[in-house]
Parts: structure tokens; C-alpha cells; sequence
């Protein structure tokens, strides 16, 4: 199964600051998205990017996605703590069937 | 309220003592999916359902049972439960698989002594 890939894998930054994560996977996709889990929580869906698409907005977050480097990138600005949370990308699996996870960033945003 | 619903979210049971996670979603939705989550890792997909009767094995299925006889319940059978199978467990649903945003259940904590 293909999978996507974040990096970093943890993140500690100052509530206020800007927090980048980007996600990296192998083959041709259809869309890509981004969910955040709270520690041992259910993934919430955050952004669904389609592949004719290079960025998305939803209030503080943007991605943005690159066909030609196979990567998505997940910007959330002027942080919060409540942010703190693991966010990790998903694509389809290489039967184009499955969502296939990436093993996420860390994200610590201290207060 | 739009949701999915595990119960339970805990569990500790011992060696091969069968035991069933529920799994319900309000949303009339299509597909349905288990995965397990174990510390360092992504999501890994246990079986998957596309829609009632349909059901089809993800990467790791080995251990695991499922059913799909009505299209708002996908349980998870466990028939002789081992230790390599504790772990945090997920149900998710979405209106039409991977191209459409998934709905995740709050979780199933197994522990198997």
C-alpha cells in the first residue's frame, strides 16, 4: 500500500507561531487530505485537496499541494494550545480503494 | 448528530476469549473501515466494506472477522484474541471510500492478557 510520510515527525512551537508539516508520498493520487487526533481521540478530517488543486484554506490552516514533488504541506497559523495534536495526511492506496494513513507529526504548542 | 460509535472504548479480555467491538454510523454511509493504531505507526487498515454484504481484507487482517449485514453496523470479531493483537482500535465510516472526507469513531482501547 502506498503510504504518505510527515515530517517532522514532532513539532514544539510557541503558541502565536506558525506551525509547518509536510507530507511526502510515492505514486499519482486523486486527492490527498489532512486529519488531527487528540491523544488516544478518533481522527477529525481537517482538508481535502484534489490533485487539480495547489491550495486550500480553512480558517487558520492552508495546504498546499505539489504534483510534480508528490508532497502536501499543512500550515496552521498563529497557534494555539488547543492545537497540540497529531496531524497526519492520508491518500488513496495504490488500488485507489483505501485511505492509507502516514504515521504523523507531533505537534506541541506551548502556552 | 452526525456519528460513529464504538463501544467498548475499553477492554481488557484474556487469551483467546472471543469478544465483538461495535461499530454504528448514522450517516447512511457506503463504506466503512477498521484500522488499528499501535504506537510509532500510521493507521493500518484491518478490513474495509463498501457497502452491505461487501466486505474485502486491508493490510493487516490476519486474526480479524468482520460483517456488513446492514449497512449502518460493521462489527469486529476478535475469534481467539492474542496479545499481539492490543492496541488502540478505530472504526471509520465516509459516503463513498477514499475520495470523500471519513468520519472516525473515538476509539477502542483493547488490552488482551
Amino acid at each position: 500500500s502506498q503510504q504518505g510520510e510527515e515530517d517532522p515527525q514532532a513539532l514544539s512551537i510557541q503558541e502565536g507561531e506558525n506551525a509547518t508539516m509536510n507530507c511526502s508520498y510515492k505514486t499519482s493520487i486523486n486527492n490527498l487530505q489532512w486529519y488531527r487526533q487528540n491523544s488516544g481521540r478518533g481522527l477529525v478530517h481537517l482538508i481535502l485537496i484534489r490533485s487539480n488543486e495547489r491550495e486550500k484554506h480553512s480558517g487558520r490552516l492552508r495546504v498546499t499541494l505539489d504534483t510534480s514533488k508528490k508532497s502536501s504541506s499543512l500550515l496552521i497559523t498563529a497557534s494555539r494550545a488547543a492545537d497540540t495534536a497529531s496531524y497526519s495526511c492520508a491518500t488513496e492506496d495504490n488500488y485507489g480503494q483505501n485511505f492509507v494513513f502516514g504515521p504523523g507529526t507531533r505537534l506541541s504548542v506551548l502556552p | 448528530e452526525a456519528q460513529v460509535t464504538q463501544n467498548p472504548r475499553y477492554l481488557i479480555t484474556v487469551t483467546g476469549k472471543k469478544l465483538t467491538v461495535t461499530c454504528s454510523q448514522n450517516m447512511n454511509h457506503e463504506y466503512m473501515s477498521w484500522y488499528r493504531q499501535d504506537p510509532g505507526l500510521g493507521l493500518r487498515q484491518i478490513y474495509y466494506s463498501m457497502n452491505v454484504e461487501v466486505t474485502d481484507k486491508g493490510d493487516v487482517p490476519e486474526g480479524y472477522k468482520v460483517s456488513r449485514k446492514e449497512k449502518r453496523n460493521f462489527p469486529l470479531i476478535l475469534e481467539s484474541p492474542s496479545p499481539n493483537q492490543t492496541s488502540l482500535y478505530f472504526c471509520a465510516s465516509s459516503p463513498a471510500g477514499w475520495n470523500t472526507e471519513a468520519f472516525f469513531g473515538q476509539g477502542t482501547r483493547l488490552t488482551v492478557v
